[in-house]
């Protein structure tokens, strides 16, 4: 079964920082490439971020960038999330989802059910 | 920037009737539009990609149709866990990067 696992979200103050992970398992992690996407509670989607396959290409939201960094670890079948200066802004559910077809970061399937990250002081 | 705006923000539907969502694109997107279904609770589901290929495993009564800047989900004889709310998203792979619609939020009528 493709499964993806998101871990590490909670409560953090303003300017403070937070490392999410995502554990993928039932496919072939190294061949697809990532995303983070985001909610903000009762708003909508947003997309945060994109990594390829092999880690060559990374891409952020203007929102994010200078902020937010992804990475992955293919041999540990995990994406990242590292995220700095942390703004009430930045509170919402964060999902890592794959990209559909190999070589492809978007649309996104699967998704993972989510972390929550909470900006307060 | 291109921006996504679905319609209406809400529909009322009955059980078994035809639901008709809209989405339209500030410019030309071809045909690289996908719509997502989210129940509450639960994370975003992929349902149409390539504006009319449904997913694995999405039933039949669910399609997409559109081209350019003028998109359309049907979701025919609606069941009942069907009711939740649709995104639409325009995206692009070189560079990557996605703009999601607002959202329709189909409830029961």
């Amino acid at each position: 079964e493709v499964q993806l696992v998101e871990s590490g979200g909670g409560l953090v103050k303003p300017g403070g920082s937070l490392r999410l992970s995502c554990a993928a398992s039932g496919f072939s992690f190294n061949m697809y490439a990532f995303n983070w996407v985001r909610q903000a509670p009762g708003k909508g989607l947003e997309w945060v971020s994109s990594i390829n396959s092999n880690s060559n290409y990374t891409y952020y939201a203007d929102s994010v960038k200078g902020r937010f960094t992804i990475s992955r670890d293919n041999a540990k079948k995990s994406l990242y999330l590292q995220m700095n200066s942390l703004r009430a802004e930045d509170t919402a559910v964060y999902y890592c989802a794959r990209g559909l077809l190999m070589m492809y970061t978007l649309p996104f399937d699967p998704w993972g059910q989510g972390v929550l990250v909470t900006v307060s002081s | 920037e291109t921006v996504m705006t679905q319609s209406p923000g809400t529909l009322s539907v009955s059980p078994g009737e035809r639901a008709t969502l809209s989405c339209r694109a500030s410019q030309s997107v071809n045909n690289n539009l996908a719509w997502y279904q989210q129940k509450p609770g639960q994370a975003p589901r992929l349902l149409i990609s390539g504006a009319s290929t449904r997913a694995t495993g999405v039933p039949a009564r669910f399609s997409g149709s559109g081209s350019g800047t003028e998109f359309t989900l049907t979701i025919s004889n609606l069941q009942s866990e069907d009711f939740a709310v649709y995104y639409c998203q325009h995206y692009t792979n070189w560079p990557p990067g996605c703009t999601f619609g607002q959202g329709t939020k189909l409830e029961i009528k």
